[in-house]
Order: C-alpha cells, then sequence, then structure tokens
C-alpha cells in the first residue's frame, strides 16, 4: 500500500525558532499533499493543500506567512513553521493523494510530527 | 472550518459488543470516509462511501449514508479491545480533493 513519512516525528524547540517538517510519499507519486493540524483531543483541521511545482492554498485563517509550505517535488512537501511560540504547539499531519482530478479519492496519511514550542 | 458533527463524543463498550458512530455534514458530498486514530498516532483509512451509495461493509465494518438527512454511520461488529481509538468521518467534495473532518469519537473497547 501507499506509504507516507513524516520527519521529525516529534521536536521541541525554543520560542522564535523555525521548525521544518517533512513529508515524503515513498512508494508514489503525490499530485497533492495536504498539511492538518490537530491539538488535543480535537479533530484535524485543514491548514493547506500543496501542489507539486505550484504555490500552496492556504485554509483561511491560517498565515501563510508563518507556515510556510513547499511541495518542490512528486514526493516531498516541507512545513515549515517560522518563528514557532508556544501556541503553535500541535501535532501536524500531512497526507498525500495520487491525484484528486483522476477519481482517486484516498488521502494516506503520514504518522505526523509532534511539535513543542518552550 | 469543521464540516459538520459526531455523535457520541466518546463510547464505552464491553469487549464483543457493538459500537455505532454517527457523523452529520452541512454541504454536498462525493464521498464520505471513516478513520480511526490510535492516540497520538496518524490516521488510517477505514472505507468510503459513495454518495450514490447506501451501505457498505468491509469486515466488521459497516457503513450507511443517508444523503437526504446528511447523515452517516459507522457500524464495528463483535468490537475488541484493539478497537479503541478515536474515528472520524470525512467528507470530500469531489472538486478540491480537501477532506473536512467532524469531531471525532472515542471509542473504548474494555476486554
Amino acid at each position: 500500500g501507499a506509504v507516507v513519512s513524516q520527519h521529525p516525528s516529534w521536536v521541541i524547540c525554543k520560542s522564535g525558532t523555525s521548525v521544518k517538517i517533512e513529508c515524503r510519499s515513498l512508494d508514489f507519486q503525490a499530485t497533492t499533499m495536504f498539511w492538518y493540524r490537530q491539538f488535543p483531543k480535537q479533530s484535524l483541521m485543514l491548514m493547506a493543500t500543496s501542489n507539486e511545482g505550484s504555490k500552496a492554498t492556504y485554509e483561511q485563517g491560517v498565515e501563510k506567512d508563518k507556515f510556510l509550505i513547499n511541495h518542490a517535488s512528486l514526493t516531498l512537501s516541507t512545513l515549515t513553521v517560522t518563528s514557532a511560540h508556544p501556541e503553535d504547539s500541535s501535532f501536524y499531519i500531512c497526507s498525500a493523494s495520487l491525484s484528486v482530478y483522476s477519481g482517486v479519492d484516498t488521502q494516506y496519511f503520514g504518522p505526523g510530527t509532534r511539535l513543542t514550542v518552550l | 472550518s469543521q464540516q459538520g458533527e459526531e455523535d457520541p463524543q466518546a463510547l464505552s463498550i464491553q469487549e464483543g459488543e457493538n459500537a455505532t458512530m454517527n457523523c452529520s455534514y452541512k454541504t454536498s458530498i462525493n464521498n464520505l470516509q471513516w478513520y480511526r486514530q490510535n492516540s497520538g498516532r496518524g490516521l488510517v483509512h477505514l472505507i468510503l462511501i459513495r454518495s450514490n451509495e447506501r451501505e457498505k461493509h468491509s469486515g466488521r465494518l459497516r457503513v450507511t449514508l443517508d444523503t437526504s438527512k446528511k447523515s452517516s454511520s459507522l457500524l464495528i461488529t463483535a468490537s475488541r479491545a484493539a478497537d479503541t481509538a478515536s474515528y472520524f468521518c470525512a467528507t470530500n467534495d469531489g472538486n478540491t480533493g480537501k477532506l473536512i473532518f467532524g469531531q471525532g469519537t472515542t471509542l473504548q473497547v474494555k476486554p
């Protein structure tokens, strides 16, 4: 089956620093990747949609200058949390889709990255 | 924003019993999917039901979809302790590929 990895699985950083999270599709090419944030005991909130070779589309209320997304290849998307603050502490999950326009609806989720900002 | 709501928010049952979770949504959909999430882990895709389907089975899972009521249910039969997890429904509008998640149901199956 399709496998998506995330790195790192957890990270602790000081307030004001930037953190990069990688999302890779290991055995398939992902035209589209999605980034979600999940606070404790809550559901997943879609942050942005990332298409290879183009700018990410951010959901309402998500600061694009704070959460930088780069989808440089069909197997890699990165999320950089810039100038992180304690309120950015969360579980960040990515997912990858073969193509949203080919009738393939399933998204394959990564294992998540737990970010703690001190 | 969240698409809809799930109920119950929490469910505790004994091993062997059936567990039913409900999901309601607000807008038109192309399909509805159910996912499982173990504590602190990523999501596992369970089942997808398309808007023109009313019921679907996969092993011990049974999903129903009522588009007139904008609701879906997930039934887990003969539950096991290993089924303990959070379960989320997610809707797909078929245009953008976005998944909009419900609030989730936390299921505890006691051995």
